[in-house]
């Protein structure tokens, strides 16, 4: 099994509408989450951290469940700049490294 | 502003040939990576350093080397042992919130 794994989609849905994704990842002892967006052909970019009580920033939430090991990426009033490839990322324990998931691409279509 | 700079942004390379990626960061972070990314794929750790004069294999080092002289600097050699060298080739660098990626450097075999 990945250590990391997402539904590479494509998700194509209408602008405005709403949107989630979800990562699930087998390490336990993972401490840190993360979703990244990437444009085409562009580095990522860190879009925000996941914290156990769960985080919001505008249209954006995300939520940690350690019970299911899972974390979830909700995007509300879609737009057509939201089009990109969102990768989750996590840290274990003790550790300088980071994995990534392989990023669920969403395209947002007016 | 604070960043962290790849060049070139494109790479040309014959078969049999060993060629450098350059990465500098002036973010003072001490943590330094090289990922790399195939299409529709994650990123993959190719070597990390957490401190000057010191650098660790990641999952996919056969091939590749690196060297970490100054803290600013973390170049990726991709030597002709690297049978399939075709990629985008992104540094990173970790400070207190998450990774800061270069823009990325796109390898062609020719």
């Amino acid at each position: 099994r990945k250590e990391v794994e997402q539904d590479p989609g494509p998700f194509n849905v209408p602008e405005g509408a709403t949107v989630a994704f979800n990562c699930t990842y087998s390490n336990s002892a993972s401490q840190s989450f993360f979703w990244y967006r990437q444009d085409c052909r562009k580095e990522p970019k860190l879009l925000m951290s996941v914290y156990s009580s769960g985080n919001e920033d505008g249209r954006f939430t995300a939520q940690l469940n350690r019970a299911s090991q899972y974390i979830s990426l909700l995007i509300r009033d879609s737009k057509l700049s939201d089009s990109a490839t969102y990768l989750c990322a996590l840290e274990n324990t003790g550790g300088f490294k980071t994995i990534f998931g392989a990023g669920t691409r969403l395209f947002v279509k007016a | 502003d604070g960043g962290i700079t790849q060049s070139p942004k494109y790479l040309f390379r014959k078969e049999g040939q060993n060629v450098t990626l350059s990465c500098e960061q002036n973010l003072n972070h001490d943590a330094m990576y090289w990922y790399r990314q195939d299409p529709g794929q994650g990123l993959r750790l190719i070597y990390y350093s957490q401190i000057v004069n010191d650098f660790q294999k990641g999952d996919i080092a056969e091939g590749y080397s690196v060297s970490r002289e100054k803290k600013e600097s973390f170049p990726l050699t991709v030597t002709s042992a690297q049978k399939n060298p075709t990629a985008f080739y992104l540094c990173a660098s970790t400070g207190r919130t998450g990774y800061t990626f270069g823009s990325g450097t796109r390898l062609t075999v020719v």
